[in-house]
């Protein structure tokens, strides 16, 4: 069992649409983060989200935590082929978890074409 | 560049080699982690170190993945008798004490043939 779901899996969009991606959890997470990877590099993180309904936003992507920090999501507005990458969301457990060890989901591969 | 590096980027070996990856993390980060990316899957913890001290270690990290940090500061993994499931990127990051936020490294690909 995946402690964080994210969905969707895959998303394939046109330039110029908007998207959400979801990271869902049945645990509390002290935090949230996002990252986003491409093909044959290293995560780079993009936002950190720390008190439950949160929002935050970094150009045309806004990040929320949800009120009981069990969740987030990520919306981006008019799409890019540049946003194209797996975006990944990444927390500690506020119960029964270590600081060292940051749990990641499966990430959402995001295409977007031109 | 003063981002995290890892060295070789990319390993071939056959079955039952022993093959070891070096990171050198940003020189004022005091924490240093491990991961494991296979395809189509997040990066799975496998283990992080405080300066020099191992604090904690996955289930993932069988007898035959060893890690060390001798001075605090750049890190080896140590993959002995290597297994074609032991194909991945592993990835290496390192925190900043008072943020923790996570900066990683481009990985160091192993295909085990």
């Amino acid at each position: 069992t995946q402690l964080l779901e994210q969905s969707p899996q895959f998303l394939s969009i046109q330039e110029g649409e908007n998207l959400t991606v979801y990271c869902n959890s049945s645990s509390v997470f002290s935090s949230l983060q996002w990252y986003r990877q491409e093909p044959g590099e290293g995560p780079v993180l993009l936002v950190t989200v720390v008190t439950g309904g949160e929002v935050k936003k970094l150009k045309r992507l806004t990040f929320q935590f949800g009120d009981a920090r069990k969740d987030s999501s990520l919306h981006i507005t008019a799409a890019q082929p540049g946003d194209t990458g797996l975006y990944l969301c990444a927390g500690v457990q506020s119960y029964g978890g270590s600081q060292g060890n940051l749990i990641f989901g499966k990430g959402t591969k995001l295409s977007v074409k031109p | 560049d003063t981002g995290v590096s890892q060295d070789p980027r990319h390993k071939i070996t056959k079955r039952g080699q022993n093959v070891t990856f070096r990171c050198d993390p940003i020189s004022e980060h005091n924490r240093l982690y491990w991961y494991r990316q296979t395809l189509g899957q997040g990066p799975e913890f496998l283990t992080y170190f405080q300066n020099e001290a191992q604090l904690e270690k996955s289930r993932l990290l069988s007898d035959r993945f060893s890690a060390e940090r001798p001075k605090g500061s750049f890190s080896t993994l140590e993959i002995q008798r290597t297994e074609q499931g032991d194909s991945a990127m592993y990835l290496c990051a390192s925190s900043h004490p008072n943020t923790g936020e996570l900066f990683f490294g481009e990985g160091s690909r192993l295909t085990v043939l």
